[in-house]
C-alpha cells in the first residue's frame, strides 16, 4: 500500500509569492494534518482536516490556510511568503482511534529567497 | 498548555549497545498518547512506538521499548542492540486529550549517533 504521498518535494519562492502544497494520505485514513519544521526543530502544527472540515489550527497566521477534498487528499496555501516560511512542510494521515499514529511522508522543503 | 521536553540534543552509543533517550512532558489533561518518531537526514518521519496514558504495561516493538514512568510524566525511548542504521534524530510526540486525535505536540529532538 501506497504511503503518504506530498508534491512536490522541493520548491523555491521568492518573497511576497504564493504557494500550494499537496498531500494524499494513505487509502482509508479521513484525517490529515499539516506540520512546519523549521531546520533544528521539532515539527509545529499547523492544521488538522477530518472529513473536509478544519478541527484544529496551530498557531499559525491567516496567510496559512488549507483545505481538504473529498478524497480526502489535502492543500496546504501560504500566502505573501516571507523568508521564515523556510521550512520542511510534512503531512500525516491517520485513521480513527486515539491509539492510532501520525504516518507522515516524506515532505516538501520550500525555500524562500 | 503542553510541553515535550528532550533534554539531551545529542548522544552516543556503541553499535550492539543499548541507549536510552529522554523525554519529559507537561499536561494536566488525564488522557494522553504518547509517540516516538525517527528522523533520518533524508527527512521522513518514521512512527516507532505509542504509549497511553492509561495503559497498564510499558509498549514495545521490536528493538524499542517506551519506559513509561506517569508519575514522573516521563516517557524515555530504549533501543536496545543499537545498528548503524538507528543513526538520526528522535522525536517525542504527545496528542493532548480533548482533540480529535490528531495535533502531535513535538519536542526539540535528539540527535542520535551509533559509533562502529
Amino acid at each position: 500500500d501506497a504511503g503518504v504521498t506530498q508534491s512536490p518535494t522541493h520548491l523555491i519562492k521568492t518573497r511576497g509569492q504564493q504557494v500550494t502544497l499537496r498531500c494524499s494520505p494513505i487509502s482509508g485514513h479521513k484525517s490529515v494534518s499539516w506540520y512546519q519544521q523549521v531546520l533544528g526543530q521539532g515539527p509545529q502544527f499547523i492544521f488538522q482536516y477530518y472529513e473536509k472540515e478544519e478541527r484544529g489550527r496551530g498557531n499559525f497566521p491567516d496567510r496559512f490556510s488549507a483545505r481538504q477534498f473529498p478524497n480526502y487528499s489535502s492543500e496546504l496555501n501560504v500566502n505573501a511568503l516571507l523568508l521564515g516560511d523556510s521550512a520542511l512542510y510534512l503531512c500525516a494521515s491517520s485513521g480513527q482511534g486515539r491509539n492510532q499514529p501520525q504516518h507522515f511522508g516524506d515532505g516538501t522543503r520550500l525555500s524562500i529567497l | 498548555a503542553q510541553k515535550i521536553t528532550q533534554t539531551q540534543p545529542g548522544m552516543f552509543v556503541q553499535e550492539k549497545e543499548a541507549v536510552t533517550l529522554d523525554c519529559t512532558y507537561d499536561t494536566s489533561d488525564p488522557s494522553y498518547g504518547l509517540f516516538w518518531y525517527k528522523q533520518p537526514s533524508s527527512g521522513e518521519m518514521i512512527f516507532l512506538i505509542y504509549q497511553g496514558s492509561y495503559d497498564q504495561q510499558n509498549a514495545t516493538e521490536g528493538r524499542y521499548s517506551l519506559n513509561f514512568q506517569k508519575a514522573r510524566k516521563s516517557a524515555n525511548l530504549v533501543i536496545s542492540a543499537s545498528q548503524l542504521g538507528d543513526s538520526a534524530m528522535y522525536f517525542c510526540a504527545m496528542r493532548p486529550t480533548g482533540e480529535y486525535g490528531n495535533k502531535l505536540v513535538f519536542g526539540a529532538g535528539t540527535i542520535l549517533r551509533v559509533k562502529s
